[in-house]
């Protein structure tokens, strides 16, 4: 597709549960980065990726979050033992490097819920 | 470690009124600095950035911002506002070397009345 996509848009889920956010940049574009915008609030930054590796993970709030990128293209990003307070958008944007200058192009973020 | 205050929650202009969306940022050396729209049911979209150079950068959508390192501000405006401008607006600083990795005010909401 032409943009950013990711899946689910909404995700309800119990606390405790085990979620993984989808992620497909731009055809092209070897950065990706997960953002976490709660409400009322800016977006977060949380981890980037420059091909397959996690070039900056210095964002997640704790070992529960992890994110992978096998092929250097679509990222999930995982949460483990979700919590109430983990409700929030997630981003998910794409640029062409990393060195583009924050010429960052967003998704429409996952919405997750935790009862 | 940078930051970003924007310290207007809400406002409210009238269709054909002029707008100012004020940002102040916090960093030590010259930063990267941005400014994102956030419409509902779409993506976060750049409006515009500055790097070096100019301090008043031109966007899309008409809108224009000035970055004056005195007052460590990036405030954003445009002339005459137009209906479909209502939207959430964030400004961002990256760092030098990583610009990539943004730092978001809390954003302010735009209201624009008929």
């Amino acid at each position: 597709g032409a943009g950013v996509s990711q899946t689910p848009s909404n995700k309800v889920t119990e606390k405790g549960k085990y979620v993984e956010l989808r992620c497909d940049p731009i055809s092209g574009h070897t950065a990706l980065y997960w953002y976490r915008q709660s409400l009322g609030q800016g977006p977060e930054f949380l981890i980037y990726f420059q091909g397959t590796g996690a070039a900056d993970d210095s964002g997640l709030p704790n070992d529960r979050f992890f994110a992978v990128r096998p092929e250097g293209s679509v990222s999930t990003l995982k949460i483990q033992r979700t919590e109430r307070g983990d409700s929030a958008v997630y981003l998910c944007a794409s640029s062409l490097t990393s060195s583009s200058g924050g010429e960052l192009f967003f998704g429409e973020g996952s919405r997750l819920t935790v009862l | 470690a940078q930051s970003v205050t924007q310290p207007d929650i809400h406002i409210t202009v009238s269709e054909g009124a002029s707008l100012e969306l004020r940002c102040n940022y916090s960093y030590g050396a010259t930063p990267y600095l941005f400014w994102y729209v956030q419409s509902p049911g779409q993506g976060l979209q750049l409006l515009l950035k500055y790097f070096s150079g100019d301090t008043l950068v031109q966007g899309i959508k008409g809108f224009e911002a000035e970055f004056k390192r005195s007052q460590s501000s990036f405030n954003l405006r445009k002339p005459s506002v137009h209906w479909s401008d209502a939207a959430e607006y964030f400004c961002a600083v990256g760092i030098t070397g990583t610009a990539s990795k943004l730092t978001f005010g809390t954003g302010t909401r735009l209201q624009v009345t008929l």
